[in-house]
């Protein structure tokens, strides 16, 4: 119950497209769900996080959209760009002090230029 | 926004030595840290969580006399890798979750160990 599935493992895209990442969950008592984007060498990054009392965020060219009902949650990188390739690793965790976050597998994202 | 700072960001050690690796949140009181471990093109493996002024929970398969963690205040958790041998050579990264309903997690920038 405490597993994250993420897909696709990897993902190229042309400059300019839309990239799209998804992630599902088990444990219903999750009530953050954080994306991370992280760099070679560095640590993960927050992009964007979503609370499951609205069904998307939106910061810029990037967008959570979260189905409860279905446990699942996804990220849209619009107008992709070189500077977007990366991992990225969507996440959940509970309220519950001290929780831990649970990772997804990760994505290794490529946009060609 | 919160930041936490991780240092080194890289170091290499001598088999048998002892290496400190520290996390600290700058700009705000970490209820709890975590320590991970992360292989080449692999996610994050949770090696340890650790509260302010307790005993830090090691992840099922971690050696707790290997990978001492000290969490002494609530901006301060470090990481102590004993008689360090070259499979420990790893990415170690430490995480520190903030208080409060909206809460998150922030993420140091690593720590490129290389053991000789």
């Amino acid at each position: 119950q405490q597993q994250v599935k993420q897909s696709p493992q990897s993902l190229i895209v042309q400059k300019g497209g839309i990239s799209i990442i998804n992630c599902a969950y088990e444990n219903t008592a999750f009530d953050y769900f954080p994306w991370y984007q992280q760099f070679p060498g560095k640590g993960p990054a927050l992009l964007i996080a979503i609370r499951p009392d609205v069904s998307e965020k939106k910061e810029g060219r990037f967008t959570i959209s979260f189905n409860k009902s279905a446990k699942q949650f996804s990220l849209h990188i619009m107008d992709s760009q070189p500077g977007d390739s990366a991992t990225y690793f969507c996440a959940a965790s509970k309220a519950a002090s001290g929780s831990r976050l649970t990772f997804g597998e990760g994505t290794q994202l490529t946009v060609n230029p | 926004g919160a930041v936490v700072s991780q240092h080194p960001s890289w170091v290499i050690c001598k088999s048998g030595t002892s290496v400190k690796i520290e996390c600290r949140s700058l700009d705000f009181q970490a209820t709890t840290m975590f320590w991970y471990r992360q292989f080449p093109k692999q996610s994050l493996m949770l090696m340890a969580t650790s509260n302010e002024g307790s005993k830090a929970t090691y992840e099922q398969g971690v050696e707790k006399d290997k990978f001492l963690i000290n969490h002494a205040s609530l901006t301060l958790s470090t990481l102590t890798v004993t008689s360090a041998h070259p499979e420990d050579s790893s990415f170690y990264i430490c995480s520190a979750r903030n208080r409060g309903p909206n809460y998150g997690y922030t993420f140091g920038s690593g720590t490129r160990l290389t053991v000789v």
